[in-house]
């Protein structure tokens, strides 16, 4: 059973248009929600989290919204620029973004930023 | 700046063989993870580890084993490595959030 579900495999967009990354999740028990960006042959690194507490998340370009009662959230990247593109994964854990041991990822999203 | 290194970034072995992996990191993090990369399957746990000594299965460890014997050190291995083992291969250390190294892309022939 997939709990967290990015549905969209890849998302393609125009250089200073907007990006918006989407995930829903399945388990009520989630309460911290992370997102990851991964570059070819790189390892993932962490781009933005969100507590449950807090239905929005700011910083720089990117957003992330949470709307607890449709179990969903999603990244927006504004304005998006070619060096975004890249896989990006959503991640939920249920011990409020403390040791995490469960971080449970979704399949990943492929963004391209076309110039 | 927390650095997860990984001792080969490319792999290649025979079905059979006994692999190591290795994974250093060097910000004194209890908790370390072992993940595989698969297209469509975005990344999985293998197994992680909370402390030395301690580890913990995680969503997928058949034919998996890790040890732990440092704290700054965190090994996965494949016993008899199969072709469906062909994979990228993430280890990650954490606090709050996962640091993860630059992968190792095994391929087994």
């Amino acid at each position: 059973d997939q709990q967290v579900k990015q549905n969209s495999p890849s998302l393609s967009v125009q250089e200073g248009r907007i990006s918006i990354l989407n995930c829903d999740y399945t388990n009520s028990m989630f309460d911290y929600f992370l997102w990851y960006k991964k570059y070819p042959a790189e390892g993932p690194t962490f781009l933005i989290s969100i507590s449950s507490i807090k239905d929005k998340n700011e910083d720089g370009r990117f957003t992330v919204f949470l709307n607890k009662s449709a179990k969903h959230l999603s990244l927006h990247i504004v304005p998006s620029q070619p060096g975004d593109s890249a896989v990006y994964f959503c991640a939920a854990s249920a011990d409020s973004g403390g040791s995490n041991y469960k971080l449970t990822f979704g399949k990943g999203t492929l963004l391209t930023v076309n110039p | 700046d927390v650095k997860v290194t990984q001792s080969s970034r490319y792999l290649v072995k025979r079905t059979g063989e006994k692999v190591f992996l290795e994974c250093v990191q060097d910000m004194d993090h209890e908790n370390m993870f072992w993940y595989r990369q698969d297209p469509g399957l975005g990344l999985r746990l293998i197994y992680f580890s909370y402390d030395v000594k301690m580890k913990e299965k995680g969503d997928i460890p058949e034919g998996y084993s890790v040890s732990r014997e440092k704290k700054e050190r965190f090994s996965l291995i494949l016993e008899s490595a199969s072709t469906n083992q062909t994979s990228m291969y993430l280890c990650a250390s954490s606090l709050n959030r996962r640091y993860f190294g630059p992968g190792t892309r095994l391929t087994v022939l």
